[in-house]
């Protein structure tokens, strides 16, 4: 079976510094990896994807994740977060042909002006 | 706008009821996939519907139980609920790949 482990729960920073959120998953074959994004008051978004090719994939709003095949990780970055970042991330893996997806338990991620 | 609309959004049932939550996927997407997501915790696979069948089911009791209709909308019963059972249930749907789900906003159930 699959499973994802999100690390440090909650993250507050200030507006402009970095972010890095990390991603382990344990499955031994190949994987389809996801980050979603739950802004307050609304439904889980996608916010980036990595199925093959290159590693490091960027997403939406700035957002990057790089997949790291020998670590299992596929960590998410941004340079400089916004207060608008705020928001729930939760990072999913699934296998080829199964139609589920594993999700960690979540980050949760305040900005402060 | 989600794309997905799930009904209703919040709902309070008591322990040993049984409960109807609703999914309209989004506009050409054809499979319908629900996850629970429990306070704390990321959405949870309980299964996922395409042709008006069950396709797959994750870890969940058969007191969790699904239908899908020809239109593609869905619904989630579960019967002889427990206070464990609340959580926010969450409908996803997708054209037959999970690497395009779309998400409704869920909706909040509340057993007590």
């Amino acid at each position: 079976a699959q499973s994802v482990s999100q690390h440090n729960h909650h993250v507050i920073l200030s507006e402009a510094a970095s972010l890095e959120l990390g991603c382990n998953y344990s499955y031994g074959g190949t994987v389809n990896l996801f980050w979603y994004v739950q802004y307050p008051g609304q439904h889980l978004q996608l916010l980036l994807k990595y199925f093959s090719g290159d590693p490091l994939v960027k997403g939406i709003k700035g957002f990057e994740a790089e997949f790291i095949k020998s670590k299992f990780s596929f960590n998410l970055r941004k340079p400089s977060v916004q207060w608008s970042d705020t928001a729930e991330y939760f990072c999913a893996v699934n296998g080829p042909g199964n139609n589920r997806l594993a999700f960690g338990k979540g980050n949760q991620v305040v900005v402060i002006p | 706008d989600a794309g997905v609309t799930q009904s209703p959004t919040h709902l309070i049932k008591t322990r040993g009821q049984q409960v109807t939550l609703r999914c309209s996927p989004k506009s050409g997407h054809d499979t319908v996939s629900w996850y629970q997501q429990a306070l704390g915790q990321g959405p949870q696979f309980i299964f996922q519907y395409y042709e008006e069948e069950e396709r797959q089911r994750g870890n969940f009791p058969d007191r969790f139980s699904g239908h899908q209709f020809p239109n593609y909308s869905s619904e989630l019963n579960v019967n002889a609920l427990l206070l464990g059972d609340s959580a926010l249930y969450l409908c996803a749907s997708s054209q037959d790949e999970v690497q395009s789900l779309h998400f409704g906003n869920g909706t909040r159930l509340t057993v007590t």
